[in-house]
């Protein structure tokens, strides 16, 4: 079946160090990989999607690679910023199934 | 910018009654879904649906039922709610299942 696994459910950082969070998945398709970003009190919403042509996706400082071969989608950001505290999905939408698998979340700390 | 809206934006619901949740989007969008989250369990899939008057079970459905009379509307209903539904309900929507969804702010339920 199809999944998304998010191994991490908290991460605390330093402000300026770098961010990693990890996602791997299952899917018995080729699918679109999703990150959902939701601060405090607020809805969800994308920060990036993968693309079909293997470009990678950049927003806001942050990108993340398909990596078909390990089926991961990693988010990174060079340098980590208060405001990127948060709580992060990453979602996998197969070719079928008419829905999307959302993982658990990775809350982000960043302290001063 | 896509536009989901909820109502209410939170309740107080007693146990053994029955609670309704509306989403409305002007997307003109095909899908829709419901989600609730839960510290800790982050976004479970509810009931979606792909058109008008046609409903899915998602990953967590007992207890729930959804209705979509329309492509702009689509309402859960609580017919019994019970402590254990206690959360924040979250709408969505997507012109396709593999785009983007769109949130609507939330609606916080507290079942006494």
């Amino acid at each position: 079946g199809d999944s998304v696994t998010q191994t991490e459910g908290l991460v605390t950082l330093t402000e300026g160090l770098p961010v990693m969070l990890n996602c791997t998945y299952q899917s018995t398709y080729s699918p679109f990989l999703f990150w959902y970003v939701q601060h405090l009190n607020e809805a969800p919403k994308l920060l990036l999607k993968s693309f079909t042509d293997n470009k990678r996706p950049e927003h806001q400082g942050f990108h993340a690679t398909l990596h078909k071969s390990s089926s991961s989608f990693h988010l990174q950001k060079s340098s980590a910023q208060l405001s990127d505290s948060a709580l992060y999905y990453c979602a996998l939408s197969p070719n079928s199934n008419n829905r999307i698998f959302f993982g658990d979340g990775t809350q982000l700390v960043v302290k001063p | 910018e896509a536009a989901v809206t909820q109502s209410p934006r939170s309740k107080v619901a007693v146990t053994g009654g029955k609670v309704t949740l509306s989403c409305h989007q002007t997307n003109n969008h095909d899908y829709m879904y419901w989600y609730r989250q839960d510290t800790g369990h982050g976004l479970r899939l509810i009931h979606y649906s792909y058109v008008a008057d046609s409903t899915e079970k998602g990953d967590i459905p007992d207890g729930y039922k959804a209705s979509r009379p329309s492509q702009e509307n689509f309402s859960l209903i609580l017919e019994l709610a019970s402590l254990s539904q206690t959360a924040v309900y979250f709408c969505a929507s997507s012109g396709l299942f593999q785009d983007t969804q769109y949130f609507g702010p939330g609606t916080r339920l507290l079942v006494l």
